[in-house]
């Protein structure tokens, strides 16, 4: 099993462009979660899914949206980068409210 | 709003010393708690969790956690770290049939050889 997979690993914006990045798993888990980890911040919730077909906003959801068509795909798009968006990004499933597996980040720059 | 704390931002030990991190939250249900690891330049890696019962758990590579419900705190202990240990750590806490968690700020832990 691959686990937690995203795509791409790295990349390079300018301002005002959009992108969407792609996290897939094969663990049939339920609910996925979308992370931007900044340094001495930990981790904040961007946007999660309990399910095919849904989404809810976490903690910091302003300037992404997300979607969930395919149980085992959950996508996070950027629609005009900012530099405050520059972060990684770590995407996890999890089963219910258990433990979460990571996948191993997108690293997003934006000048 | 919830929120976990945890108060040691950065940790320089030796190798050989006890380790002992701080981890609070500020929810009075019942939570399911973790600790993950974060090894530099990888993705974060669960190291323990608490659900019920023993409030003592042990974890991979040796370390442990104890959760004292009074407290609010769920502290990550290791007798004896080593160089392979320096990494950072997060403590994470979900609410009970919520389907949110919360992530502390990480502690750095440096250890010297």
């Amino acid at each position: 099993n691959a686990g937690v997979t995203q795509t791409p690993k790295f990349r390079v914006l300018k301002t005002g462009q959009s992108m969407t990045l792609l996290c897939a798993q094969d663990m049939n888990h339920e609910y996925m979660y979308w992370y931007r980890q900044d340094p001495g911040m930990g981790l904040r919730l961007i946007h999660y899914s309990v399910g095919e077909g849904t989404t809810a906003k976490g903690e910091v959801p302003d300037g992404y949206n997300v979607s969930r068509l395919k149980k085992q795909n959950f996508l996070l798009g950027l629609e005009s980068a900012a530099p405050s968006q520059t972060s990684v990004y770590f995407c996890a499933s999890s089963v219910y409210s258990y433990e979460q597996y990571f996948g191993p980040g997108t690293r997003l720059t934006v000048t | 709003a919830q929120s976990v704390s945890q108060h040691n931002h950065h940790v320089i030990l030796s190798e050989a010393a006890s380790l002992e991190l701080g981890c609070n939250y500020s929810y009075g249900g019942t939570v399911n708690l973790f600790w993950y690891v974060q090894y530099p330049g990888q993705h974060l890696q669960l190291l323990l969790k608490y659900f019920s019962g023993d409030p003592l758990v042990k974890g991979i590579k040796g370390f442990e956690a104890e959760f004292i419900k009074s407290k609010f705190s769920f502290n990550l202990r290791k007798p004896s770290v080593q160089w392979s240990d320096t990494a950072e750590y997060f403590c994470a806490v979900i609410l009970y049939n919520f389907n949110k968690f919360y992530f502390g700020s990480g502690t750095k832990l440096n250890v010297k050889p």
